[in-house]
């Protein structure tokens, strides 16, 4: 059974860009969560899709978006990148939200914006 | 709001010696709570999950304990190795997102 998995691994991108970072959850799992991880602030949570719908977002600002897709695939975007969004972006899923059950990580996606 | 707290930031100690991370949280009504590993620039591994009427969990040499309660809940490592050398993050679920501890980072030399 696959795992979680997160493309790409790693990315480098410039002030002002944008960026579209990918995540498939395990086979069966409905629940994609996004956190960010950061030496300074450690791991935050950011959103929360289930069944192609935002069900949570945790307290980042309105470059930080998210979509899910039919297949439960998620994509997170950021916008007018800053130098601060630099961090591990990391994804989890589960079988259904309210998380009753196990969540799982996938590798996660390094973020470097110079 | 919930807080997580896990003590010592770090530890560093011979291969063979029995371990305990603590976890402490401040609002009890939790539903779960987990502990991961994650080894350096890597995502993370599911190690236990404590449901919140259980106790304890074991796998392996792991074992966790969960006191509600108090606020508290321990990771025991039996007979430490150099391959269990990593992070260990505790998080509790609050309603629908997983909360953080702040992590141990520990070191087993041999």
């Amino acid at each position: 059974k696959a795992g979680v998995t997160q493309t790409p691994r790693y990315l480098i991108k410039t002030r002002g860009q944008q960026v579209t970072l990918s995540c498939s959850p395990i086979s069966g799992h409905r629940s994609v969560s996004w956190y960010q991880q950061t030496p300074g602030q450690g791991l935050q949570f950011l959103f929360e899709y289930f069944s192609e719908t935002q069900r949570n977002k945790g307290n980042f600002p309105g470059r930080f978006s998210g979509r899910q897709f039919s297949n439960s695939r998620s994509e997170m975007n950021v916008s007018t990148l800053e130098l601060g969004d630099s961090a591990l972006y990391l994804c989890a899923s589960s079988l259904v939200p309210g998380d009753h059950t196990e969540a799982f990580f996938g590798q996660g996606t390094r973020l470097t914006v110079v | 709001k919930q807080e997580v707290t896990q003590i010592p930031a770090a530890l560093s100690v011979p291969e063979g010696e029995n371990l305990v991370l603590n976890c402490s949280f401040t609002d009890s009504a939790i539903y779960n709570l987990q502990w991961f590993r994650q080894d350096p620039g890597k995502g993370l591994t599911s190690l236990l999950l404590i449901q919140s009427s259980q106790r304890e969990q074991t796998s392996g040499r792991l074992n966790a304990s969960l006191d509600k309660s108090s606020g508290r809940s321990t990771l025991y490592i039996a007979a430490s190795q150099p391959g269990d050398s990593a992070t260990y993050l505790c998080a509790v679920t609050d309603t629908d997102k997983l909360i953080f501890g702040t992590g141990t980072r520990l070191q087993v030399f041999p």
